[in-house]
């Protein structure tokens, strides 16, 4: 079963200083995208950064970047000179099939000013 | 700016009220999603169109229902809401498939009372 999992609810972070959220995933599939999503408090969800698994170069956004580990199922995100803009829910996604998403649980990432 | 709207953006209703929800999109898309949030939780995917076509999940339970008149418009009715129906209801486009962004829009946050 395709599952994703991130172990992390909550994370704090200094503003400036860079934290890294983890993102696991189960899938038997070669070819896939990933992706990280963010939700800010009673705003949109918008996209941060999409990796296609075939691509072996890491995806970077500005100061968004993963670190895609395609052998370990693992998709982590960098957030680099971390900003008080940047607290919010931090969703990681797996598409299963063609029209869905598999979401993972959420980290819940504070900005400490 | 291309987007896609909910209104409204709080709804309360009481238990057994039907109640509906509406989302418009300016973007064109073929693909459209609602799905329900609860507190600190993943969106849990409902039901989507693809054109006229739609797909309910298999576990949405019966009390949701959806119309899409036409591409830009689409609607949730939730005919006898119950105290668990409660939580934030977003509504989701993407071009095509879920291999490109799912664009979001603010939600409705459905209070039953």
């Amino acid at each position: 079963a395709q599952t994703v999992t991130q172990s992390q609810p909550e994370m704090s972070v200094q503003e400036a200083e860079t934290v890294t959220l983890s993102c696991t995933y189960d899938t038997s599939e070669s070819d896939y995208y990933l992706f990280w999503y963010k939700q800010p408090p009673s705003r949109q969800m918008i996209l941060v950064i999409r990796q296609e698994a075939y691509k072996q170069q890491n995806a970077t956004e500005n100061r968004f970047s993963v670190n895609f580990q395609k052998a370990a199922k693992s998709f982590s995100l960098k957030i680099s000179d971390s900003q008080l803009g940047d607290a919010a829910m931090y969703f990681c996604a797996y598409p299963s099939g063609t029209y869905k998403y598999i979401f993972g649980t959420g980290t819940r990432l504070k900005v400490l000013a | 700016d291309a987007m896609v709207i909910q209104n409204p953006r709080y709804q309360v209703t009481q238990f057994g009220k039907p109640v509906t929800l509406s989302c418009s999109q300016t973007l064109n898309h073929n693909v459209m999603y609602w799905y329900q949030q609860k507190s600190s939780q993943a969106p849990k995917l409902l039901f989507h169109y693809y054109d006229k076509d739609f797909n309910n999940e298999a576990d949405t339970p019966d009390n949701f229902q959806s119309r899409r008149p036409n591409t830009s418009f689409c609607f949730l009715d939730i005919r006898s809401p119950g105290l668990g129906d409660a939580a934030m209801y977003l509504c989701a486009t993407s071009r095509d498939q879920v291999l490109v962004t799912q664009y979001f829009g603010p939600g409705t946050r459905l209070t039953v009372l």
